[in-house]
């Protein structure tokens, strides 16, 4: 079956631009997380969703850094003035429930580059 | 300060023989561990998790080790395979104090390369 879907796949942008990144998880995963990855460093949490609850942002580095998630499937997350700090992997993940038996499972993420 | 930490960027091990990915956590309210393996290009994937209740969980070719005391686990791999060089990510939460796996916290990962 299909998996979680990113787009773009890569994104190459000028420093002070808004960026978007989209997720499409898997039907009828209720949790939905978005992770990014630096170079050289391991998986950062950035936010998560559950349903209908009000999203955990805790890991939003900056207010430059929002997510939505509409209709209970499809994320977007967006980066506003980007910052080339801001270059890295973007990752997002869903699970059927948000609970120890259900792994996350990852799509291929989304590459960004911030000239 | 890493609450997760694998201290090996990099193992090379001989196709056959035994693979051993090591990591150590400092958060005493982690009680839940996962390992994810990744291939370039790709997103992470789900390999074996342990709760804290117990001290070893086996999955065929892979277990993990969980060692409270020493905030310590590690995954073997035997017999490691080519196709398993990949990066290894240890990851932990805390379920049990109203932690979620959303919240999941990731090392940095070890590079395994199995040669054949």
């Amino acid at each position: 079956g299909a998996g979680v879907s990113q787009s773009p796949s890569n994104k190459v942008t000028e420093k002070g631009k808004d960026v978007e990144l989209r997720c499409d998880p898997i039907s009828g995963h209720t949790a939905l997380y978005w992770y990014r990855q630096s170079l050289g460093q391991g998986l950062e949490f950035l936010i998560y969703f559950q349903g209908n609850s009000a999203p955990d942002k805790s890991g939003l580095p900056s207010d430059r850094f929002s997510a939505e998630r509409t209709g209970g499937s499809v994320s977007t997350l967006t980066i506003q003035r980007t910052q080339q700090e801001d270059s890295a992997v973007y990752l997002c993940a869903s699970s059927l429930v948000q609970n120890n038996n259900s792994p996350l499972h990852f799509g291929n993420g989304t590459r960004l580059t911030v000239t | 300060d890493q609450q997760v930490k694998q201290n090996s960027p990099s193992l090379s091990v001989q196709e056959g023989r035994i693979s051993i990915l090591n990591c150590d956590y400092t958060n005493s309210m982690f009680d839940y561990f996962l390992w994810y393996k990744k291939y370039p290009a790709e997103g992470p994937t789900f390999l074996i998790s342990i709760s804290s209740i117990k001290d070893k969980n086996e999955d065929g070719r892979f277990t993990v080790f969980l060692n409270k005391s020493a905030k310590h686990l590690s995954l073997h791999i035997v017999p490691s395979q080519p196709g398993d060089s990949a990066v290894y990510f240890c990851a932990a939460c805390a379920k049990g104090m109203g932690g979620s796996q959303g919240n999941l916290i990731f090392g940095k990962g070890t590079k395994l390369s199995v040669k054949p």
